[in-house]
């Protein structure tokens, strides 16, 4: 079965620090999403992704955040500045169109920021 | 953001016995409903879904209501398992066109041998 598959399964940075986390895709999806779960809480939307642009992104989703297809396969979330509050699991996921079907998520990445 | 709300935090019923997972929202607008299923340090798996014409929909163990005049929907898992045991999120989405899901905060499913 096709996976999303997340990298590195944990990271842990100092505040202040960039982050980048890594996800690949299932082949054949257009639309990518990056989701957050602080530990506790609710999985919150943080962004979507479709031909080569944000498509719709959350409140959480200020300045600090960036998004990237680099190439045909990775599709990154990039942290400029990390802050305490930023310490959560984040999710990829993937989904060929935007309907009730196929909404693939990956293992997550666990962020801890010290 | 209140928009999907799952007001039991956890449930714990017996090997067997059926399973009902609730969730209420409150924009109309959403064309679609998910239900995931999720196991510490993993991601969400996802169980099933209805379409927002739907009243029903059956998969398995597993089958998913839609109360549209209520804003309602409830997940049903018939014989509940011990590999049952797991949180689970409802999702809504369709409210717009770019595939954001809204989840609600989960509920503890504790299905005891």
């Amino acid at each position: 079965e096709p996976e999303v598959t997340q990298t590195p399964s944990h990271q842990v940075t100092q505040m202040g620090q960039e982050v980048i986390l890594r996800c690949v895709p299932i082949s054949n999806h257009l639309y990518f999403y990056w989701y957050r779960q602080i530990l506790g809480q609710k999985v919150e939307f943080l962004v979507s992704f479709y031909n080569n642009e944000i498509s719709e992104k959350s409140e959480i989703f200020d300045d600090q955040f960036s998004v990237e297809r680099p190439d045909g396969s990775n599709f990154t979330l990039k942290i400029r500045s990390t802050k305490l509050e930023d310490s959560a699991m984040y999710f990829c996921a993937s989904s060929e169109v935007t309907n009730l079907y196929g909404y693939t998520f990956g293992s997550g990445t666990r962020l801890t920021v010290v | 953001d209140q928009q999907v709300k799952q007001n039991s935090p956890s449930l714990s019923v017996q090997e067997g016995r059926i399973s009902i997972l609730n969730c209420d929202y409150t924009n109309s607008m959403f064309d679609y409903f998910l239900w995931y299923k999720k196991y510490p340090a993993e991601g969400p798996t996802f169980l099933i879904s209805i379409s927002s014409i739907k009243d029903k929909n059956e998969d398995g163990r597993f089958t998913v209501f839609l109360n549209k005049s209520a804003k309602h929907l409830s997940l049903h898992i018939v014989p509940s398992q011990p590999g049952d045991s797991a949180v689970y999120f409802c999702a809504a989405g369709g409210s717009g066109n770019t595939g954001k899901l809204i989840f609600g905060q989960g509920t503890t499913l504790q299905v005891k041998p």
